[in-house]
């Protein structure tokens, strides 16, 4: 069956340090993986799209790897600051325009 | 760029009640929105591919009958909840596609709808 697995539900770490954050991915083929963050209460907001093709995409202070041997993309939030707290939901595009969701991952910083 | 407004934020209603929610897109035209369902420290389920001037398409499991949805402009689609009971409850997010279907863009979304049923 297929399935979409972020490694952790809760990520702690101190400010100004560098968070990881994983998605896995199972008997999927998707043409590009995006990652979006989530605050209590609000719909998602869009942070990056990485396609099968790159292997990295970097946005300010947010990077992106797609590794379709692996299945697996890496987020990572470099100088982390207490704003960046929230929950972090990886994406596949499945059939071309649909998207599967990941349970997210949420990350606290600590100042 | 690209905001989308969903209304109402929250609604609390008696069982049996029809509940409608709104998505519109603010600043572009969108042929192709979705509609999720969120638990909890879950993750978002797609209920159903809204489709403008066509009928939705719905995902495994999801009763037509139960989540009726329009999509009758470029810019609106509507959620509509009939007789919805307790277990209806949950938080509903939609979103919008700049560009129509295959565009490879991403999603946007609005700020979902808590909707609580006594």
């Amino acid at each position: 069956s297929q399935k979409i697995e972020q490694n952790s539900e809760a990520l702690n770490i101190q400010e100004g340090k560098t968070a990881t954050l994983t998605c896995n991915y199972t008997n999927y083929s998707p043409a590009y993986l995006q990652w979006y963050r989530q605050d209590p209460g609000r719909g998602p907001v869009f942070l990056l799209l990485i396609r099968e093709n790159e292997k990295e995409k970097r946005k300010e202070r947010l990077k992106v790897t797609f590794d379709t041997t692996l299945k697996q993309s890496l987020f990572h939030i470099t100088a982390s600051q207490p704003a960046d707290s929230a929950t972090y939901l990886c994406a596949l595009a499945i059939n071309d325009y649909k998207l599967s969701f990941g349970a997210g991952t949420t990350v606290t910083v600590r100042a | 760029g690209a905001v989308v407004s969903q209304h109402p934020s929250r609604v609390i209603c008696k069982s049996g009640t029809s509940v409608k929610i709104e998505c519109r897109s603010l600043d572009f035209q969108a042929t192709t929105m979705f509609w999720y369902r969120q638990f909890p420290k879950k993750s978002l389920m797609l209920m159903a591919t809204s489709n403008e001037g066509s009928k939705a398409t719905y995902e495994q499991g999801v009763e037509k009958d139960k989540f009726l949805i329009n999509h009758a402009s470029l810019t609106l689609s509507t959620l509509t909840v009939t007789s919805a009971h307790p277990e209806d409850s949950s938080f509903y997010i939609c979103s919008a596609l700049p560009g129509g279907a295959y565009s490879n863009q991403p999603q946007h979304f609005g700020d979902g709808t808590r909707l609580s049923i006594l």
